[in-house]
């Protein structure tokens, strides 16, 4: 299995929900990132974790929420968001300690209403 | 902070075309990716560089590690109407024991019949 997997691909959401953004990699890779990408922009890092471990935020807001269960999953707790984080958020993974390729997952379309 | 900067922004060519893009960098990288990323979607790794002045090739796509370090270099022979995206350049920078990456500003390739 070389991929890795991103659910929901499109969420819809008010100011005032709670969601979740889910993904997956079953590589054994052991970093693991979350971006935010505008349109036409460059993937901007929001996250990193290495050993399922927090090791880099990037200065994210706090309704912005990460989390590491396990060494193949990693979401993404999103509360009280704002229009302009509408977005897509894409997770990539990489083998910890190894080559720096990343590999991105097909990413989640964020609309926040 | 940090960005690469890739020339040129956008460009339309004719299917059947050789293409040429570049992304440079005030600073050294050790290593230098290439994306390719289509609408909506996440990117997709094409060529990884390790070592200046190396020359990769990934079927109609080559790419080379600039001698200084500094820079690095895709083209895409005889493009099809599928290679239409927008391709990043990317460099790595350490963190601790955590790697992020530097993303380029991007270069848009739309190819006519």
């Amino acid at each position: 299995d070389t991929e890795v997997t991103q659910t929901p691909k499109h969420l819809v959401m008010g100011m005032t929900n709670k969601k979740s953004l889910k993904c997956e990699q079953h590589m054994g890779h052991r970093a693991m990132y979350w971006y935010k990408q505008k349109a036409k922009k460059p993937p901007e890092l929001m996250f990193v974790y290495s050993y399922e471990k927090l090791s880099i935020n990037e200065s994210v807001p706090s309704r912005f929420s990460p989390e590491c269960p396990n060494s193949s999953l990693l979401n993404l707790h999103l509360h009280a968001l704002q229009p302009e984080d509408s977005a897509l958020y894409l997770c990539a993974s990489r083998i910890a300690g190894g080559p720096n390729e990343q590999f991105f997952g097909p990413g989640t379309r964020l609309t926040v209403l | 902070g940090q960005q690469l900067n890739q020339s040129p922004q956008s460009m339309f060519i004719q299917e059947g075309e050789d293409v040429s893009m570049n992304c440079t960098s005030s600073s050294i990288f050790n290593t230098w990716l290439w994306y390719k990323q289509d609408p909506g979607e996440g990117p997709v790794l094409l060529i990884a560089l390790y070592k200046a002045g190396e020359l990769t090739s990934n079927g109609r796509l080559t790419a080379q590690f600039g001698i200084t370090r500094k820079d690095s270099f895709l083209n895409i022979s005889a493009s099809i109407p599928s290679d239409v995206g927008i391709y990043f350049c990317a460099g790595p920078r350490f963190a601790g024991t955590a790697s992020k990456l530097t993303f380029g500003t991007g270069t848009r390739l739309q190819v006519t019949l």
